[in-house]
């Protein structure tokens, strides 16, 4: 049982490339996540889904755009990297609310 | 804006004796309060959690204590070990408000070292 894949799980961007965070969950949740974690900062909630066809925004969603065109999958988008952008990147999915809440383990993006 | 303010940002414990990190909340609205576990270089993992029904709940050698007329809650790790040394968050939430309301906001983070 694999529970959440995030890849690449390293990634260095030149500033105004674009690149796709991938992550799969094989545990037919509905709810799924992305957070970004700065040193000292927790984590920040980017975007969210409850359901396949469904997205919204989090608290930072400035720089992001997420599709969820299946229960399992749920890519976030970065346009246009910049250094503010540099991070460690979670995918989290859980079956409903803020219970169980499963993480990734993580794609760690230096932009330059 | 809606937040969990945590503390210490680090802990440094010896081996045996008790960690003890803190958050408050400002919602009272709040409903749930999960702890996370993080170690270097993984995702966070549920530790233990809570509901504002009881004061207090254990599991093993973790503890949470929850103070709702003070809007604060602690996690205690007694018998601390060099293997507990990790990255702790808090986190809260309204579940039963729905849609964003459920997501979990949390805290800033504890890095707890437990030395030999």
């Amino acid at each position: 049982n694999a529970g959440v894949t995030q890849t690449p799980k390293f990634r260095i961007l030149k500033i105004g490339q674009s690149m796709t965070l991938q992550c799969t969950q094989d545990m037919n949740h509905n709810y799924m996540y992305w957070y970004r974690q700065d040193p000292g900062m927790g984590l920040k909630l980017i975007y969210y889904s409850v359901g396949a066809g469904i997205t919204d925004k989090g608290e930072v969603p400035n720089g992001y755009n997420v599709s969820r065109s299946t229960t399992e999958d749920f890519p976030l988008r970065l346009e246009l990297a910049a250094p503010s952008q540099t991070s460690v990147y979670f995918c989290a999915s859980s079956t409903g609310g803020p219970y169980g809440y499963t993480f990734g383990s993580g794609t760690r993006l230096t932009v330059v | 804006q809606q937040q969990v303010k945590q503390s210490p940002q680090s802990l440094i414990v010896q081996k045996g004796g008790i960690s003890i990190i803190n958050c408050a909340y400002e919602n009272t609205a709040f409903d749930y309060f999960p702890w996370y576990q993080q170690f270097p270089g993984k995702g966070p993992a549920l530790l233990i959690a809570i509901r504002p029904d009881v004061s207090e709940k254990k599991e093993g050698r973790f503890t949470i204590s929850f103070n709702k007329s003070a809007k604060q809650f602690s996690l205690h790790i007694m018998d601390s070990q060099p293997g507990d040394s990790a990255t702790y968050f808090c986190a809260a939430s309204w579940a039963r408000g729905g849609g964003s309301q459920g997501n979990l906001i949390f805290g800033k983070g504890t890095k707890l070292s437990v030395k030999p």
